[in-house]
């Protein structure tokens, strides 16, 4: 089935420590995201990617990093520097293209500190 | 910065009515407006996207419209389902000084259909 993978569903971080959260799609899309929700929140921008190798910071990518090594693959870092951490991670994709821009989100990351 | 609202936070009705949920963005700059539906603990799913030149979209029972002169657009759910019961989330892709597909959402209305 074509979609969005992200991985693990719920992931557990101990103070200082760095974590990584998957996605990886198999759409074919260029462009990649990632949001955090928090309860009652709206969706907060980390980080995007359009094309392999490049990514551009959103509205709060203090404390988190990214790396768009292949197409398919979109990884995130939340580094002990990100103070507050525990929310809800989505993915998403998209063609990239102006008309038609239909974003697909994965079924999200659960990450609690501990 | 482009700020989008929805309105009402919140709506609890009897199966069979007709809903409306509204949706206000401050810059009328857009490229095109998603609908979305959020399961609780879940992924969004996409419902309709309406493009800028567009007015409406449809899709089944559901029905959204935009008027990007007045910053709004609504989400019509004609004879709503208990199945129909999650979080709807209204979001807009700015064109003004924005990179291409970064979208701006609400907060979202959350749907309870009861019985």
């Amino acid at each position: 089935d074509g979609g969005i993978t992200q991985s693990p569903k719920y992931l557990f971080r101990k103070e200082g420590q760095n974590v990584t959260l998957s996605c990886e799609q198999n759409l074919n899309h260029d462009a990649m995201y990632w949001y955090r929700q928090d309860p009652g929140q709206g969706l907060r921008l980390i980080y995007y990617s359009q094309i392999v190798n490049d990514f551009q910071k959103g509205d709060i990518a203090e404390g988190y990093s990214v790396s768009r090594e292949k197409k398919e693959s979109f990884p995130l870092t939340v580094t002990s520097a990100q103070k507050n951490p525990t929310a809800f991670y989505l993915c998403a994709s998209s063609t990239g293209r102006r008309n038609g821009n239909t974003i697909y989100f994965g079924e999200g990351s659960w990450l609690t500190v501990v | 910065k482009q700020e989008v609202t929805q309105i009402p936070a919140a709506l609890s009705v009897p199966e069979g009515e007709n809903l409306v949920l509204n949706c206000s963005f401050t810059d009328s700059a857009i490229y095109n407006l998603q609908w979305f539906r959020q399961d609780p603990g879940k992924g969004l799913t996409s419902l309709l996207l309406i493009q800028s030149s567009q007015r409406e979209q449809t899709s089944g029972r559901l029905n959204a419209s935009l008027d990007k002169s007045s910053g709004r657009s609504t989400l019509y759910i004609a004879a709503s389902q208990p199945g129909d019961s999650a979080t709807y989330l209204c979001a807009v892709n700015s064109g003004r000084g924005s990179t291409l597909g970064r979208l701006y959402f609400g907060r979202g209305t959350q749907l309870t259909v009861w019985p």
